[in-house]
């Protein structure tokens, strides 16, 4: 079975440029998640959605980041403007809807804003 | 609101040892599940093992095995027979029965020595 398919793994792009990022869950999993890793904060969960509908995103930072699933396959986290201390490593994750059933973790993508 | 820690910012063992590693937790709630997730220089985060707090038994998974102490509010990763794949860093992390969110710790940096 494929995992939790994330584009591009990495990117580097100019301050003040926009940035997306995909995320493609398992097929048949209802929940989706979007985590930021830092070396100062660790790993921050930014929004979750469950059946395409985005239930809690009170951890995305600011007005800057948005994320959307416009479909049971498919979620994009948009940075616009970027700044450097967006500078990270994004990880999408995806989960059954059973009770706290383990989340799937992509393999991550490091992002580099100079 | 929960919290994790994880004290031991980096542990070291040599191969074939065991070692275990510390993880506590903060909550009000009775109902919750724990897990422990490695993360090896790859960055793909893997679910080790996972404990549903209902449950007095400790999971165990091969050569891993959790010490959960629900009223001292610890949970404990123990490593049997080291080997090098198992550098990595480990992260325990919380989820409430009634959410689907991580709560994640800020992580234990493991190192094994042939």
């Amino acid at each position: 079975d494929a995992g939790v398919i994330q584009s591009p793994r990495h990117e580097v792009t100019e301050m003040g440029q926009e940035v997306t990022l995909r995320c493609k869950p398992i097929s048949g999993h209802d929940y989706l998640f979007w985590y930021r890793q830092t070396m100062m904060r660790g790993l921050e969960l930014l929004i979750y959605f469950n059946n395409n509908v985005p239930i809690d995103d009170s951890g995305m930072p600011e007005d800057r980041f948005s994320a959307k699933m416009p479909n049971a396959s498919f979620s994009t986290l948009k940075i616009q403007p970027s700044e450097p201390r967006d500078s990270a490593v994004y990880f999408c994750a995806s989960s059954l809807r059973e009770a706290n059933q383990p989340q799937h973790f992509g393999d991550g993508t490091r992002l580099s804003i100079l | 609101a929960q919290t994790v820690t994880q004290s031991q910012p980096e542990m070291s063992v040599q191969e074939a040892e065991t070692v275990t590693l510390s993880c506590t937790y903060d909550t009000s709630e009775s109902d919750y599940y724990l897990f422990w997730y490695k993360q090896p220089p790859s960055r793909q985060m893997i679910l080790v093992i996972r404990q549903e707090a209902y449950k007095q038994q400790n999971a165990t998974e091969n050569r891993f095995s959790v010490n959960f102490q629900k009223a001292a509010k610890s949970f404990s990763l123990k490593i049997s027979d080291s080997q090098l794949g198992d550098a990595a860093m480990y992260f325990c992390a919380y989820s409430s029965y009634n959410t689907d969110k991580l709560i994640f710790g800020t992580g234990t940096r493991l190192q094994v020595f042939p």
